[in-house]
């Protein structure tokens, strides 16, 4: 069963910042939180990850709680090209295995 | 780079037939492993591979095979399809897991058995 869970839909306006959030209270300490989106039957496409500290990359920011049990995906300025399905995932490795386990997601729309 | 690239996009089978789905990555990535996708089910992790040789089963392995002769490839390979094999297949690909980073996907492989 996924570890996170997230609201299952949100909508932003164009040019807006768009704000995602993911509770994951029963992460342990060494486990990452991964964002991965899904645009239409597409493969998932890799967002960003961090452990504790914040990230930021070029597609956007990652703000973790400092308890860690709960985290902000953070599009600063969402387009509508940015409509999809985004996964909040705490990766499980088990014997070598990377198991990235999909919950149901948060299904953003991007309004003009 | 290509990034990961999955053959076919699109395939229907008959009950019982055979097929390999392909899956081939031109990152020299260690790490290769399979997902299929359901509705309201996620991604589950089907067999998964740590470098060439090396294989070992996901949690819905069932009904399916994988081998892993070179680092590039990781193909699957359905030896008698059934209904219940109806579903997108994604192949993902990353560096060993001490390395935390991140799984790269191809586009998939979506596939129907009647």
């Amino acid at each position: 069963d996924a570890k996170t869970t997230q609201p299952p839909s949100m909508d932003c306006a164009e040019g807006r910042a768009a704000n995602l959030p993911c509770n994951h209270s029963t992460i342990s300490g060494n486990e990452y939180v991964y964002w991965y989106r899904q645009i239409h039957s597409q493969g998932p496409q890799y967002i960003i990850h961090g452990l504790k500290n914040n990230e930021t990359n070029e597609m956007a920011s990652l703000i973790i709680t400092e308890d860690r049990k709960s985290s902000t995906l953070i599009l600063p300025h969402a387009t509508l090209r940015d409509t999809a399905v985004y996964y909040c995932i705490v990766r499980e490795d088990f014997q070598g295995a990377q198991k990235l386990v999909f919950g149901q997601g948060t299904r953003l729309t991007i309004n003009p | 780079n290509a990034g990961v690239t999955q053959t076919p996009k699109f395939q229907v089978l008959k009950t019982g037939q055979s097929m390999t789905l392909q899956c081939a990555q031109d990152m020299n990535h260690e790490y290769m492993s399979w997902y299929r996708q359901d509705p309201g089910m996620g991604l589950r992790l089907i067999h998964y591979s740590v470098g060439a040789g090396i294989t070992d089963q996901g949690e819905v392995p069932n009904g399916y095979n994988v081998s892993r002769s070179t680092t590039e490839d990781f193909p699957l390979r359905l030896l008698s399809a059934a209904p219940s094999q109806t579903s997108v297949y994604f192949c993902a690909s990353g560096r060993p897991s001490s390395y935390n980073s991140p799984l790269h996907f191809g586009n998939g492989t979506r596939l129907t058995v009647t």
